[in-house]
């Protein structure tokens, strides 16, 4: 069965520093991954996923199938990046989505 | 374009209670799906729908019913409320892609 596994639950770091949220998987097919955001207030929305390779608001995530891993990087954290982050494994014929427990990031100034 | 809204936002039941969800969206999108988030947790699905008429189980289905009699809504029913299902649900709705579009939350106390 697929699972999603965020490791961090609550992560702190200072404004300017970099920061990385770790999220690993398994599953048996060819796996789909994405990076999630909730932010205070706001709805979930999608921020990036692993097949446009694109970078969002500085954001990137990089596909490791050795080492079944998705994590999400930034080199230089701002106050506005703090949220509750969500990695998501695209899991079955109705692409639905798998989700991990999530890490709350809190960007410190 | 007001893209998925759940009806109510809020809402506290007694044990025992019936209600349902209303999960609208107005992008065509042929899948919707109903989640619960729960603190630790993350998102868990409940159950969802590949078309108009078509339902299926997800991880957590049980003490929940859902129905998808037109494409652009998603009812999920509580018919006997009990206290594990206080939580915030989640309606999302998907092209097909992966990329899911989600509601504002209904947050269901039972008390």
């Amino acid at each position: 069965a697929q699972r999603v596994t965020q490791p961090e639950k609550l992560l702190s770091v200072f404004k300017g520093a970099p920061v990385e949220l770790k999220c690993n998987y398994s599953y048996s097919g060819s796996p789909e991954l994405f990076w999630y955001v909730q932010y205070s207030r706001q709805r979930l929305q999608l921020l990036l996923r692993h097949i446009s390779r694109e970078s969002i608001k500085g954001f990137t995530a990089d596909l490791n199938k050795g080492e079944t891993s998705f994590h999400l990087k930034k080199p230089f954290a701002q106050e506005e990046d703090s949220a509750m982050y969500y990695c998501a494994l695209d899991s079955g014929s109705a692409r639905q989505l798998t989700f991990g427990s999530g890490t709350q990031l809190t960007v410190l100034p | 374009n007001a893209g998925v809204t759940q009806t109510p936002k809020f809402r506290v039941l007694k044990t025992g209670q019936s209600m349902t969800l209303l999960c609208a969206q107005d992008m065509n999108h042929e899948y919707m799906y109903w989640y619960r988030q729960d603190p630790g947790m993350g998102l868990r699905l409940i159950h969802y729908s590949v078309g108009e008429g078509t339902t299926a189980k997800g991880e957590v289905p049980d003490g929940y019913n859902v129905s998808r009699l037109k494409k652009q809504n998603f009812l999920l029913g509580l018919e006997s409320a009990a206290p594990s299902q206080t939580s915030v649900y989640f309606c999302a709705s998907s092209p097909g892609t992966g990329n899911a579009f989600f509601g504002q939350g209904t947050r269901l106390t039972v008390v």
